[in-house]
Order: structure tokens, then C-alpha cells, then sequence
């Protein structure tokens, strides 16, 4: 159980181009949803944190215009990184949970995205 | 502020030897805390969870872990490694006074590599 599927795995685009990431509890429902950046090497790095059907609550110094993030479901959330630069290549991964913060988050797969 | 401090960045034991990864938070409540592995370009895998019951916690792939309140520790063990087991480990933790949206607080992971 408490599986969390994230696509693409990889993506590879021109400078410019927006990039559209999708996550998806496949089995429960999650009732929160976060957004992560990892550097190589680096432990997780939180961008945000999305509730269903709010508006999402972005860290300190991640830009919301840049990483636009709808949630417009229970098991969907997606994160756009919109006009991606070279700075933006990155490893993204997205977690998700089901009740308060005594749950754990669950995870996807993560993707590699690389801005040429 | 809360904190998560990992004890060693990488961990070498020989195959069939004990695993230990430390972990230390400081928090004047004890919180949840949670263990995650990673494997190369994927995303984390739960492998355990403290969240006020039993203080010793047996997870997945053999690994558990002890809460030790005067210590303000949860240290993950093994008593036999795997070449399998060769991989990231991030120890998180959470509030347990805060409300549902809290963010996990990440330590910045152990590499444990596994030698024949």
C-alpha cells in the first residue's frame, strides 16, 4: 500500500520550455502533498507544501511564478517549472501523505529533469 | 528551532557486519521521528517510524531503531549488512505540538557503503 507514482522519471528540454511534473497517490488519499529539490550529493531540499484544493504554501526563496503547483485532487498534485533555465536541472521528487503529521510521507520516484 | 543531526556522512561496514547510523535531534517535546532510504536516482522508501509507542521499532529489510528520550537519539541498526543494504539514509523528525501542515525536518543523510 501507499503507493505514489511520479512521471516523467526523466526529462530533458530547451532552455524555455515549461516542464509539467505529475504526482499521484495511487491508493490512499493524501491529504497533503509536498514538493522536494535534491542536489546531487544533498539531502531533500522542501519547495512546498499543497492541501487539496488550497493554494500551496511555498518555502522561503522558491519562487511561486517560477514553480507554479496545483492540487486539484486528492491523489493528483503537479508541479510546473515554467520557462526552465539551465539552474533549474535538478532531481524533483514529490511525497505525499494521508492525515496529520504523525503519518509519514510517501514517495515518488523522483525525476531528473535537465534544461539544456 | 528543531534540528536533525546525522553522525557521519558516509559509513563503511564489511558484508555480515553490524549497521549503525546515528541520529540526534533536539527538540524539547519529543517529536516523530521517521528513517527513509534511498537508492541511487529514486526516490525515499519509509523503512521505519517512532510516533510514541514501543521506543524500539522494528522496520523493514531487518533495520530497526531505538528511541532514547535522555539521549535525544534514534539510531538505526542492522546486526548483519547486505551488499543491498549499500545505499542513503535520511533520519527526518516532526512536531508533534504543531498542526497537520508541520514539514519534516531532514538530517543530511548517511552514505552506507557495503564491502565484501
Amino acid at each position: 500500500g501507499a503507493v505514489v507514482s511520479q512521471h516523467p522519471s526523466r526529462v530533458i528540454c530547451k532552455s524555455g520550455t515549461s516542464v509539467k511534473i505529475e504526482c499521484r497517490s495511487l491508493d490512499f488519499q493524501a491529504t497533503t502533498m509536498f514538493w522536494y529539490r535534491q542536489f546531487p550529493k544533498q539531502s531533500l531540499m522542501l519547495m512546498a507544501t499543497s492541501n487539496e484544493g488550497s493554494k500551496a504554501t511555498y518555502e522561503q526563496g522558491v519562487e511561486k511564478d517560477k514553480f507554479l503547483i496545483n492540487h486539484a485532487s486528492l491523489t493528483l498534485s503537479t508541479l510546473t517549472v515554467t520557462s526552465a533555465h539551465p539552474e533549474d536541472s535538478s532531481f524533483y521528487i514529490c511525497s505525499a501523505r494521508d492525515g496529520g503529521s504523525g503519518q509519514p510521507q510517501h514517495f515518488g520516484d523522483g525525476t531528473r529533469l535537465s534544461i539544456l | 528551532a528543531q534540528s536533525v543531526t546525522q553522525l557521519g556522512s558516509h559509513v563503511s561496514v564489511s558484508e555480515g557486519a553490524l549497521v549503525l547510523l546515528r541520529c540526534n535531534y533536539s527538540s524539547s517535546v519529543p517529536p516523530y521521528l521517521f528513517w527513509y532510504v534511498q537508492y541511487p536516482n529514486q526516490g525515499l522508501q519509509l523503512l521505519l517510524k517512532y510516533t510514541s509507542a514501543a521506543t524500539l521499532v522494528k522496520g523493514i529489510n531487518g533495520f530497526e531503531a531505538e528511541f532514547k528520550k535522555s539521549e535525544t537519539s534514534f539510531h538505526l541498526t542492522k546486526p548483519s549488512a547486505h551488499m543491498s543494504d549499500a545505499a542513503e539514509y535520511f533520519c527526518a523528525v516532526s512536531p508533534t505540538d504543531a498542526g497537520n501542515n508541520r514539514k519534516l525536518i531532514w538530517g543530511l543523510g548517511t552514505s552506507l557503503a557495503v564491502n565484501p
